[in-house]
C-alpha cells in the first residue's frame, strides 16, 4: 500500500511569485487536508477537500487555494507569495472525514520564500 | 474555539528514564485525541489515539489516557531510548473541528545514551 506522497520536496521562490504543491493520497482515501507548519510550531490547518469539494477552511487568506482531482490527489496553490509563507507544507489523507479517523501525513514540501 | 496546550520544552532525558509530556485541551463536545511524532526532516506519524473518555491509546511502549474530567491526554513511556528523540505533538479532532486536526506547539525530546 502506497502512503501519502508530496512533490516537490523543496522549493525556493521569491516574494510575489506563485507556487503549486502536489499531494497523492493514500490508496482508497477520499479526504485530503493541508497544513502549514512554520519553523518550531505545530501544524496549522489550511483547508480540507472531500470528493473534490472544499470541506472546511482555516484562517488563511484567499490567495491560498486548492483542488482535489477525481483520483483524490490534490494541489495547494499559493499566489502572491510573502516571506511569512516560508514553511513546511504537509498534506494528510484519511479514509473518511470523521473526527475519529486517523489522518496520514506525507513527508511535506519545504517552501522558502526570499 | 478548540485549542491544545503542551508542556514547554525541550525535554532532555537519559536513556531508560521515565517520560511524561503533558497535554491539555479545550474543546466543545467530545473530541478525539491524538499524539503524533515528527522525526528530523520527516512528516508526522501517528503514535497513538483515543476517541472517547477513559480510553487508553498505546503504541511502541507509549501510552496516553483520555481524561475528560481534567481535559488532559498526557503522554508517558516507562523507559525511553535514544531512538525516541523527536518532536511530539498533541492534537485533537472534533468539537468544533469537523475533521481538521488542531495541534499543540510540540515538545522536543532529546534522549542521551
Amino acid at each position: 500500500e502506497t502512503g501519502v506522497t508530496q512533490s516537490p520536496t523543496h522549493l525556493i521562490k521569491t516574494r510575489g511569485q506563485q507556487v503549486t504543491l502536489r499531494c497523492s493520497s493514500q490508496s482508497g482515501h477520499n479526504t485530503v487536508s493541508w497544513y502549514q507548519q512554520a519553523l518550531g510550531q505545530g501544524p496549522q490547518f489550511i483547508f480540507q477537500y472531500y470528493r473534490e469539494e472544499e470541506n472546511g477552511r482555516g484562517n488563511f487568506p484567499p490567495r491560498f487555494s486548492g483542488l482535489q482531482f477525481p483520483n483524490y490527489s490534490s494541489e495547494l496553490n499559493v499566489n502572491a507569495l510573502e516571506l511569512d509563507d516560508s514553511a513546511l507544507y504537509l498534506c494528510a489523507s484519511s479514509l473518511v472525514r470523521t473526527s475519529e479517523e486517523t489522518q496520514y501525513f506525507g513527508p511535506g514540501t519545504r517552501l522558502l520564500v526570499l | 474555539g478548540d485549542s491544545v496546550t503542551q508542556m514547554e520544552g525541550p525535554v532532555t532525558l537519559s536513556e531508560e528514564a521515565f517520560l511524561t509530556i503533558n497535554c491539555t485541551y479545550t474543546a466543545t463536545g467530545y473530541p478525539s485525541l491524538f499524539w503524533y511524532v515528527q522525526y528530523p526532516g520527516e512528516g508526522l506519524q501517528l503514535l497513538l489515539k483515543a476517541t472517547k473518555a477513559d480510553d487508553k491509546g498505546s503504541n511502541k511502549g507509549f501510552e496516553a489516557t483520555y481524561r475528560k474530567e481534567t481535559t488532559s491526554f498526557h503522554l508517558e513511556k516507562g523507559s525511553v531510548q535514544v531512538s525516541d528523540s523527536a518532536v511530539y505533538f498533541c492534537a485533537l479532532s472534533g468539537g468544533t473541528s469537523y475533521g481538521k486536526l488542531t495541534f499543540g506547539q510540540g515538545t522536543i525530546l532529546t534522549v542521551h545514551p
